[in-house]
């Protein structure tokens, strides 16, 4: 079972253009955590947003949390966003976070 | 600030033998988190430390233990090697408080032959 689900599960694009990536969750959540992992690189922290919209240069994300549905946008995209984004979600309880698989994205000049 | 750290980068192993990874962290966090990643099933839960002397079970915790030895050092303990635990591994410690962001150490790529 997936308590998280994104699409697209790869993603390729060209130079410039605009890139949305989809995280649903069907679990309770107090918020949503965006991860990036470049090729064989570790995992840094994007965002983390319990409500409304996040933006952080070109990149910004979204939450509707009665939607459960949150989504990772990337303005102008370059060669260098090429990584994988993943999404977890942070739960009510507990402290295991609920990951999902990635989307893999690579941008072509 | 380092945040965290983890040993060795990169580890070969014949099936059988024993191997520690290690994982530090310099952020005061009380929570730590040993996850491995295989490609197309994400990030899944071995082990976590809720605090200093708590460890507990996570998803996949069969063929590993841990060791809490203090609040910065997390460690993950392969007792017999089996080329199913061929992964990358990541640590990970995360802040306390109302929204928890997790903070992951760079990785170790094991290969187990």
């Amino acid at each position: 079972k997936n308590e998280v689900e994104q699409s697209p599960q790869n993603l390729t694009a060209q130079e410039g253009e605009f890139i949305t990536i989809n995280c649903s969750y069907s679990v309770g959540i107090s918020a949503l955590h965006w991860l990036q992992q470049h090729p064989g690189g570790g995992i840094v922290s994007l965002f983390m947003l319990s409500s409304g919209k996040k933006k952080h240069g070109r990149l910004i994300a979204t939450i509707n949390i009665q939607e459960k549905h949150s989504s990772l946008h990337i303005t102008a995209s370059h060669p260098r966003d090429s990584a994988v984004y993943i999404c977890a979600g942070i739960p009510n309880t507990g402290n295991q976070f609920y990951f999902g698989t990635g989307t893999s994205l690579t941008v072509i000049p | 600030n380092a945040g965290v750290t983890q040993t060795p980068k990169f580890q070969v192993l014949k099936t059988g033998q024993s191997m520690t990874l290690q994982c530090a962290q310099d952020m005061n966090h009380n929570s730590m988190y040993w996850y491995r990643q295989d490609p197309g099933m994400g990030l899944r839960l071995i082990y976590y430390s809720a605090s200093e002397g708590t460890t507990d079970k996570g998803e996949v915790p069969n063929g590993y233990n841990v060791s809490r030895l203090n609040k910065r050092e997390f460690s993950l303990r392969l007792e017999s090697a089996a080329p199913s635990q061929t992964s990358v591994y990541f640590c990970a410690s995360q802040t306390s408080g109302m929204y928890n962001e997790q903070f992951f150490g760079p990785g170790t790529r094991l290969t187990v032959l």
